[in-house]
């Protein structure tokens, strides 16, 4: 898993909270991303973003918020407007992005389970 | 547009047998394409990842893949398997778009691995 750790391992949300999944890195990457990955349906990219205070929506973004005030995080915040939010959800970083032959680098996972 | 396509949800081989997880991509442009393999419950590991050049890679853990431009495939293969492979694995690409970006990796829908002892 890198130098990628992710926060907690399993997160409990009950109807209309907003939980927050922590991501770090010391890799010193540039570029981090947020996937959900669902059973059978590989991995579905969520936010990214490429530099500090900067961050573009994936493909399925509604429900979530993501910040970037620093280089080595990049919290991303499941909101109450997520009304299917049960799944694993997995950070990646990058040297830079999105360069093609970059490879992306994955943390453990964190995975959240609605009450 | 890019996709990729894992046509199998479980491939199931012997210990010791070689093992072969296939791997089709449709994309416009030259495709940059990669391997990952996901134990339970934990991240994606990369494995290996076809750039340019030798359409033959080699990757960690002694798996390989062929880049096969005419089939649009990149088959991940191992010659004997180890039921330690046995886990969830990932196709990927990526293609650079004409105005010098990227665009974002694209996953297949993974394929479980299942070595027999």
């Amino acid at each position: 898993d890198g130098g990628i750790t992710q926060s907690p391992k399993y997160l409990f949300r009950k109807e209309g909270q907003n939980v927050t999944l922590s991501c770090e890195q010391n890799l010193n990457h540039d570029a981090m991303y947020w996937y959900r990955q669902d059973p059978g349906q590989g991995l579905r990219l969520i936010y990214y973003s490429q530099i500090v205070n900067d961050f573009q929506k994936g493909d399925i973004a509604e429900g979530y918020s993501v910040s970037r005030e620093k280089k080595e995080s990049f919290p991303l915040t499941v909101t109450s407007a997520q009304k299917n939010p049960t799944a694993f959800y997995l950070c990646a970083s990058t040297t830079r992005g999105p360069s093609p032959q970059e490879t992306q680098y994955f943390g453990p996972g964190t995975r959240l389970l609605v009450l | 547009a890019q996709s990729v396509a894992q046509p199998e949800d479980q491939v199931n081989v012997a210990e010791g047998n070689p093992l072969t997880v296939k791997c089709t991509y449709s994309v416009s442009g030259n495709p940059y394409l990669f391997w990952y393999v996901q134990y339970p419950n934990r991240g994606l590991q990369f494995l290996l990842k076809y750039i340019t050049g030798d359409n033959l890679v080699k990757g960690s853990y002694g798996f390989e893949a062929e880049f096969n431009k005419s089939q649009t495939s990149f088959h991940l293969k191992k010659p004997s398997a180890l039921v330690s492979d046995s886990a969830l694995y990932f196709c990927a690409v990526r293609v650079m778009l004409l105005e010098g970006s990227a665009r974002q990796l694209t996953f297949g829908s993974g394929t479980q691995l299942t070595v027999l002892p």
